[in-house]
């Protein structure tokens, strides 16, 4: 079984619509979460942590469900900007860091 | 302040060749990781270094290696490269404090033929 699963998509979605992507992870004992965006052929870059309580960072909501182990990330009102590959990332205790496959977002005009 | 850098940014070699990939990490960084990224996948994480010593690897043969200078930056070395090793190879750095936020360079792209 994979540490990290993500849907890959791809979800192509209208501006202005709200998307919402989860990402389940297999052992309990993970401690830090993260979403990060990738464009096409660069490097990802931090998006958000996730913390237990959930977090909002503008039109970005993040959350945890560490008792069903997965994390999510919504988007508001995407904008065509919003349009790349989304990572869930976890942190094990063994100071690995896993990432899911990715999932592809493309907003339309 | 520079972010992560990492050189070369492209890298050609054949098979059988070995390869050293290096990356200077944020200023005031002490953690350094290596991840592979092959097309459509999600990085996978390879090592982690602090403070100049392995503090995490991951499922990879032991072709690969890593080490961290004691001005934090780092190098991953693979040796006997294989048609499967072409990837983009990313360093991330990370700071101090309890998250654990990465930043990423922008990667090697090594190509294997």
């Amino acid at each position: 079984r994979k540490e990290v699963e993500q849907d890959p998509g791809p979800f192509n979605v209208p501006e202005g619509a709200t998307v919402a992507f989860n990402c389940t992870y297999s052992n309990s004992a993970s401690q830090s979460f993260f979403w990060y965006r990738q464009d096409c052929r660069k490097e990802p870059k931090l998006l958000m942590s996730v913390y237990s309580s959930g977090n909002e960072d503008g039109r970005f909501t993040a959350q945890l469900n560490r008792a069903s182990q997965y994390i999510s990330l919504l988007i508001r009102d995407s904008k065509l900007s919003d349009s790349a590959t989304y990572l869930c990332v976890v942190n094990v205790p063994s100071n690995q860091f896993y990432f899911g496959t990715g999932t592809s977002l493309t907003v339309i005009p | 302040d520079a972010g992560v850098t990492q050189s070369p940014t492209h890298l050609i070699k054949t098979r059988g060749q070995h390869v050293t990939l290096r990356c200077s990490p944020i200023s005031g960084h002490k953690s350094v990781s290596w991840y592979q990224q092959v097309l459509g996948q999600g990085p996978q994480f390879i090592f982690q270094y602090y403070e100049k010593e392995e503090r995490g690897r991951g499922n990879f043969p032991d072709r690969f290696s890593a080490r961290q200078f004691p001005n934090y930056s780092s190098e991953l070395n693979v040796n006997a490269l294989l048609l499967g090793d072409s990837a983009l190879y990313l360093c991330a750095s990370r700071g101090e404090g309890y998250n654990y936020e990465q930043y990423f360079g922008p990667g090697t792209r090594l190509t294997v033929t």
